[in-house]
């Protein structure tokens, strides 16, 4: 079967750096993405991952390795305003989106 | 208005309800899509359309019914539900509904709740 996984909640805290992991199994691979979802309102996207190595867009980063089915988003420079869930979703080889459940990151002061 | 919308965002309806979701994008896009979201589970896709044709259905309870009128506008016509099907249900948009690099657009979703 398909398989994405990741962390269900993080903490960190303001200011500080963090780095949430995504590992997948799926049918074929054709791209990862990262969505941010704040709690009541819709997924938007981050970023897309297609080749191996290292995504950097501000202070969020993205990374792929594809030979290790493993990817993780990185966010510097923490605010209170990143607390939010982030969903992980691979693209199969039908060119469908597998979602993982989600990481909820909670940030403290 | 911009992006993807729906309404209603809240919905509470008893099982022997009839009831309707409906999402509005004004993106331009050929590719629609409905998902379920539960607490701490993936997002479920129920329902892509693709030019305002059904191409893909996810093994849905008959007691959901998607209607695609026209590209810009979808939605989710629901009858006798069960309480299991309480959940946020998000649409979304895509400039087609196949390819890599195929970043979806999600309105804001709808909280249902059935009693």
């Amino acid at each position: 079967g398909q398989n994405i996984d990741q962390p269900t909640e993080m903490t960190a805290t303001e200011g500080a750096i963090v780095q949430i992991n995504c590992t997948y199994q799926t049918s074929g691979f054709n791209g990862l993405f990262w969505y941010q979802q704040h709690a009541g309102e819709a997924p938007t996207f981050l970023s897309y991952n297609v080749l191996d190595g290292l995504e950097e867009k501000g202070r969020f980063s993205s990374f792929l390795s594809r030979s290790k089915g493993y990817s993780y988003l990185l966010l510097k420079e923490l605010q209170m305003k990143d607390s939010a869930s982030y969903l992980c979703a691979v693209v199969d080889s039908n060119y469908q989106l597998i979602w993982g459940a989600g990481t909820k990151l909670i940030i403290k002061p | 208005e911009t992006g993807v919308t729906q309404t209603p965002r809240h919905l509470v309806m008893g099982m022997t309800n009839k009831k309707s979701l409906k999402c509005e994008q004004h993106l331009g896009h050929n590719a629609m899509y409905w998902y379920k979201q539960s607490a701490k589970k993936p997002l479920e896709l129920m329902f892509v359309y693709s030019l305002e044709e059904r191409v893909e259905n996810n093994s849905v309870p008959s007691r959901f019914s998607p209607e695609c009128p026209n590209s810009s506008h979808l939605f989710l016509h629901l009858h006798t539900l069960q309480p299991e099907d309480s959940a946020l249900y998000l649409c979304a948009s895509s400039q087609d509904s196949s390819g890599a690099y195929n970043e979806q657009f999600f309105g804001p979703g709808t909280r249902l709740t059935v009693l």
